[in-house]
């Protein structure tokens, strides 16, 4: 067990829906991590905070968005959903913000668009 | 712009014996490599890092892994494997973005054990 919790692990939702998906970091860290995991395009960054400010945007598409609240936990914004979106997304979180820091990873959620 | 290669998408071991799996990186300035291990339905689980410094590093499971420089890698050993090991394996190289980093992630390898 890490130590990072997301929620819910599995979510089935439609076309054209909007998701929210949650996380939190382990106690201590203060940079949370989106990543999402597919067969074609395999573990790709999407965003990271830190201390609740945006540090650094990957692949992210305009339909989804992220925050990082006071309390540290995060959540990911999935709009306008296409099939093509469905994917694993991790969420994982560090004590600082620099390339140097471990990060660590939740459990994942599972998400599937019909 | 950084990448991860891992050449071998499988491979197959029998239970007892040693392991290697490679990895290939591309980063202009000092790298921060990262293994990690992905068992089925479950989340990404760190077995070791190198940051700097011995370039034989230790990991969890009795891993380890090697920094070579000058051939760009950071190769995973395991002197004898089990049946746990099943899984799949990722190389990471950490970098900065900006004000933040990311962790840019190979293909993966799968490791599959033979009794």
């Amino acid at each position: 067990d890490s130590g990072v919790t997301q929620t819910p692990k599995h979510l089935i939702t439609a076309t054209g829906q909007r998701v929210t998906l949650r996380c939190s970091p382990r106690s201590g860290d203060l940079s949370v991590y989106w990543y999402q995991q597919s067969l074609d395009q395999g573990l790709q960054f999407l965003i990271q905070y830190y201390n609740g400010e945006e540090r650094a945007k990957g692949n992210i598409l305009e339909r989804f968005s992220a925050q990082q609240f006071p309390d540290l936990h995060s959540e990911l914004n999935l709009s306008s959903l296409e099939l093509g979106d469905s994917a694993l997304y991790f969420c994982a979180s560090s004590l600082g913000q620099g390339k140097s820091y471990e990060q660590y990873f939740g459990p994942g959620t599972r998400l599937t668009v019909t | 712009a950084q990448s991860v290669t891992q050449p071998d998408i499988h491979i197959t071991v029998s239970e007892g014996a040693s392991l290697e799996l490679r990895c290939n990186y591309s980063y202009g300035a000092t790298p921060y490599l990262f293994w990690y291990v992905q068992s089925p339905g479950q989340g990404l689980q760190l077995l070791l890092k190198y940051f700097s410094g011995d370039t034989l590093v230790q990991g969890i499971k009795g891993f380890e892994a090697e920094f070579k420089r000058s051939q760009s890698s950071f190769n995973l050993r395991k002197p004898s494997v089990h049946w746990s090991d099943a899984a799949e394996y990722f190389c990471a190289v950490g970098a900065r973005e900006t004000s933040g980093s990311r962790l840019t992630f190979g293909e993966g390898t799968q490791l599959t054990v033979n009794p």
